[in-house]
């Protein structure tokens, strides 16, 4: 079956770090761009990161996390992070990990839960 | 990178037909052949639903279509069906971030 599972999500305080990581199954996972995807409480989906597949020489960020957060990936652990430095409030969101082919995300996480608050 | 525009809301009683506009540029939308659509219900984590403009993946009932013209896509729910309530996000691939939609909460009457 063909999976993302995210964990380390949390409640941290502002200016604190977080590292998310999303465990892939089922697929050749050294094959697919990934991409980080957010939703705060009550609104839209938000972009956050993106990573393309092999060597993951191609990376993008969203202009509100470019310079605090830094995506990553392992292929040999069928692996995926974000780690998530300098958070803010406005950070708080369910965060979901999901494949990318033919440019639309078609496997999704269930998401990991990033609350930052004192 | 500005957001697509989509309605906030729309609704349809069932068997009904309803279509979900999302408006961009022609530096995504416009640009590119490939918008995609998700279904998300609440709590859960989002579900493709088309992509490529108007491809439907595996296990996606028919009654889902899509198109696109010009700056605008679209996404037309036929046959309306109480599992078909839920909020719908359109997204554009724009050659190197995502732009997503703000979201359209259908309601089905």
């Amino acid at each position: 079956e063909v999976q993302l599972v995210e964990s380390g999500g949390g409640l941290v305080q502002p200016g604190g770090s977080l590292r998310l990581s999303c465990a892939a199954s089922g697929f050749t996972f050294s094959s697919y761009s990934m991409n980080w995807v957010r939703q705060a409480p009550g609104k839209g989906l938000e972009w956050v990161s993106y990573i393309r597949y092999g060597a993951s020489s191609t990376i993008y960020y969203a202009d509100s996390v470019k310079g605090r957060f830094t995506i990553s990936r392992d292929n040999a652990k069928n692996s995926l992070y974000l780690q998530m430095n300098s958070l803010r409030a406005e950070d708080t969101a369910v965060y979901y990990c999901a494949r990318i082919n033919y440019y639309a995300m078609d496997v999704w996480g269930q998401g990991t839960t990033v609350t930052v608050s004192s | 990178q500005s957001a697509l525009t989509q309605p906030p809301s729309a609704s349809g009683s069932p068997g009904q037909s309803v279509t979900i506009s999302c408006t961009g540029t022609s530096s995504d939308v416009g640009g590119y052949n490939y918008v995609s659509w998700y279904q998300q219900h609440p709590g859960k984590a989002p579900k493709l639903m088309i992509y490529e403009v108007s491809k439907r993946p595996s296990g996606v009932p028919d009654r889902f279509s899509g198109s696109k013209s010009g700056n605008t896509a679209s996404l037309t729910v036929s046959g309306l069906q109480a599992e078909d309530e839920a909020d719908y996000y359109c997204t554009s691939y724009a050659g190197s971030p995502w732009v997503f939609g703000g979201g359209t909460k259908l309601t089905v009457l």
